[in-house]
């Protein structure tokens, strides 16, 4: 069974710049969701996605979009970044209906905005 | 809504000594409650989560934790901690209805001092 994965590890990019953040979900879960985790801080919810379509968003600006592809995994789209949006994002899959609710996360992305 | 408070951002034990980590909750449905412990510069690991079913959850690398719906709890203990605990603890409730996510609390960093 293969495990949530994530890429890039890391990140640098200038503000105002775009980044594209990739997830790939674990086999057999089809749904994603999207955290950010700033410095000292616990993750936060941006975005869920499942069968392709957002399914619900956190307080986050419409800067922050997604995708997620027929074989489930997702990316995460950043427009003019802001020195704020530097966190580890974290990935997480997870299967819709599941009666556990838990959610598999990934090594996550650190992105750095200079 | 639901949400989950750490109390202590910031938890010293010696080695061997017993680990406490507090968690209360608030949630007007029966909660679905994690356990993750985060190392640095790494993602999210699963210690334990609580479904409803045993209100004594044990989890990996000794840790468990106890459900208590009268103190709206679900403290994180270790009976003898050891040098490679040392980490930052997260709980986190999922919500059940609408958006599947999860709510995490700020953190504790757990300090483990020889």
């Amino acid at each position: 069974e293969t495990g949530v994965t994530q890429s890039p590890t890391h990140l640098i990019k200038t503000r105002g710049q775009q980044v594209t953040l990739r997830c790939s979900s674990q086999s057999g879960h089809n749904t994603v969701s999207w955290y950010q985790q700033a410095l000292g801080q616990g993750p936060q919810f941006i975005f869920q996605y499942y069968r392709e379509e957002e399914n619900g968003r956190g307080n986050f600006p419409p800067r922050f979009s997604g995708l997620q592809f027929p074989n489930y995994s997702s990316e995460l789209n950043v427009n003019a970044l802001e020195l704020d949006d530097s966190a580890l994002y974290l990935c997480a899959s997870s299967l819709q209906g599941a009666p556990t609710y838990e959610q598999y996360f990934g090594p996550g992305t650190r992105l750095t905005v200079t | 809504a639901q949400s989950v408070t750490q109390l202590g951002s910031h938890v010293s034990v010696s080695e061997g000594a017993l680990v406490l980590l507090r968690c209360n909750y608030s949630s007007s449905v029966p909660p679905y409650l994690f356990w993750y412990v985060q190392y640095p510069n790494q993602g999210l690991q699963l210690l334990l989560k609580y479904t409803s079913a045993a209100t004594l959850v044990k989890g990996i690398n000794g840790f468990e934790a106890e459900f208590k719906k009268s103190e709206t709890s679900f403290h994180l203990t270790k009976p003898s901690a050891h040098m490679s605990d040392a980490a930052e603890y997260f709980c986190a409730v999922s919500t059940t209805s609408g958006t599947y996510k999860y709510i995490f609390g700020t953190g504790t960093r757990l300090k483990v001092l020889a």
